[in-house]
This record gives structure tokens, C-alpha cells and sequence, in this order.
């Protein structure tokens, strides 16, 4: 079965600065996505960015880039010049790549911001 | 266009009452999936639909969790017999089966209290 870990519970950073956001995975398959999903109170999942397994290039959105190293299974989010919306639970994800698999989540990271 | 929508966004129920939940994908996605969303932690899979057929209920917790999609747009979750352990945010998601087939868009959740 495929896990998905989030080690850290809660993290906080500075406006304008730079935080990293950890996410460890296990599987035994190898073609796969990984996403990074925020959730603001609202509850609505919002996807922020999403690696395929079999590209090398970390992917990048704006001010949210990953680091994904395929070997060691880890996949962290990055988030430069944060901004007081980015304040929400973000959650780690990971699918097989067949169109009907479900997403299994880590246990979320709560982001603060302080002004 | 509009999103992936849920009813009732709240929902209080009893123990023991039988509660049920709707969910309306965006049109034309083939793909619809329920998540269960515990306080404090990650969604869980409960069960996935590609059109009209459910085609995986191996996340549904037990027989009291029934899942519908009889014209393979609309979807309902029924839960019966409601037990407090029932308490929790329950998503719905849907995806396009071709394309962007990786990507799940989420509603904004029910969430269901059960006293």
C-alpha cells in the first residue's frame, strides 16, 4: 500500500520570506503523480502543483517550486515570498497514473504567515 | 464554468438517523470520487465511480456507507444507521477521463456532526 507522510504538524514564516513544506512517500510503482493541495478554511482543496513521476525537472508555479527526489521518495514544496493567503493546511498527494486511482493524502502541514 | 458543488455544505444528524449526502460534478467529467475527511487529518479514499459504475468501494468503512451514480452524473452518498465516528468532512471530486485525467477537482465538502 502506498503511504504518504507529512512530518510537520505546523510551520510558520514571515510575510515575504521562504518556507519549505516536507512530504515523504513510499511506493513500489514507478509511474506516478505527486500534488501539493491547499486547503483554506473554507475546506475547498485547491491544487497548487503536481510532478509526474518520470520527469527529472522540478516542476514550478509562480512562487511555489518542489523538490522531488525520485530515490530518496521525498517531494517538498517551496514557497518564496509568502504571502498572507497562503496561510491554510497544505496536503501532500500522490496518485498511479491510471485515470480511475484514488489520491492518497498525508496528514497535512498547517501554514501560518505572520505580517 | 461551474465547479464541483455539494449539499448540504452542513449537516447534523443524530445517532442512529440516516443521513445523505450529493455531490455535483463539473459536466462531462466521467470520474467521481468520495473522500472522507477526519478533524485534524488527510482525506481518505471511500469509493470511486467512472460514469454510472462504481468501480472501487474499498475505502467505504463499513456496510452502513452506501455510494450511487445512477446517471453517471450526480452522485449520493447515503449513510445509515449514523454513528459519531461518522462525524467528518466528506469530499467529493471529479476528473475528466482523458486530458487532465490526473487532476481531481474537489467540492467544497459536507460536514456531517453526528451527536
Amino acid at each position: 500500500a502506498q503511504t504518504v507522510t507529512q512530518s510537520q504538524p505546523e510551520m510558520s514564516v514571515q510575510e515575504a520570506e521562504t518556507v519549505t513544506l516536507s512530504c515523504t512517500y513510499d511506493t513500489s510503482e514507478s509511474d506516478y503523480y505527486l500534488f501539493w493541495y491547499k486547503q483554506p478554511p473554507s475546506r475547498q482543496m485547491i491544487l497548487v502543483i503536481r510532478q509526474e513521476a518520470y520527469k527529472q525537472q522540478n516542476a514550478t508555479e509562480n512562487r511555489f517550486s518542489v523538490n522531488f527526489q525520485k530515490a530518496a521518495k521525498s517531494f517538498s514544496l517551496k514557497i518564496s515570498d509568502s504571502q498572507l493567503g497562503d496561510a491554510a493546511m497544505y496536503f501532500c498527494a500522490y496518485k498511479i497514473s491510471n485515470a480511475g486511482n484514488m489520491l492518497t493524502f498525508g496528514g497535512g502541514t498547517r501554514l501560518m504567515v505572520k505580517p | 464554468g461551474a465547479g464541483v458543488s455539494q449539499s448540504p455544505r452542513y449537516k447534523v444528524a443524530k445517532r442512529g438517523q440516516d443521513v445523505a449526502l450529493r455531490c455535483d460534478p463539473i459536466s462531462g467529467h466521467v470520474s467521481l470520487f468520495w473522500y472522507q475527511q477526519a478533524l485534524g487529518q488527510g482525506p481518505e479514499f471511500l469509493t470511486y465511480f467512472q460514469n454510472e459504475a462504481q468501480l472501487d468501494k474499498s475505502g467505504l468503512p463499513s456496510d452502513r456507507f452506501f455510494a450511487e451514480r445512477p446517471e453517471g452524473s450526480v452522485s449520493t452518498l447515503k449513510i445509515q444507521r449514523t454513528q459519531q465516528e461518522d462525524s467528518a468532512v466528506y469530499l467529493c471530486a471529479s476528473s475528466p477521463y482523458s486530458g487532465r485525467a490526473y487532476e481531481q477537482y474537489f467540492g467544497p465538502g459536507t460536514r456531517l456532526t453526528v451527536t
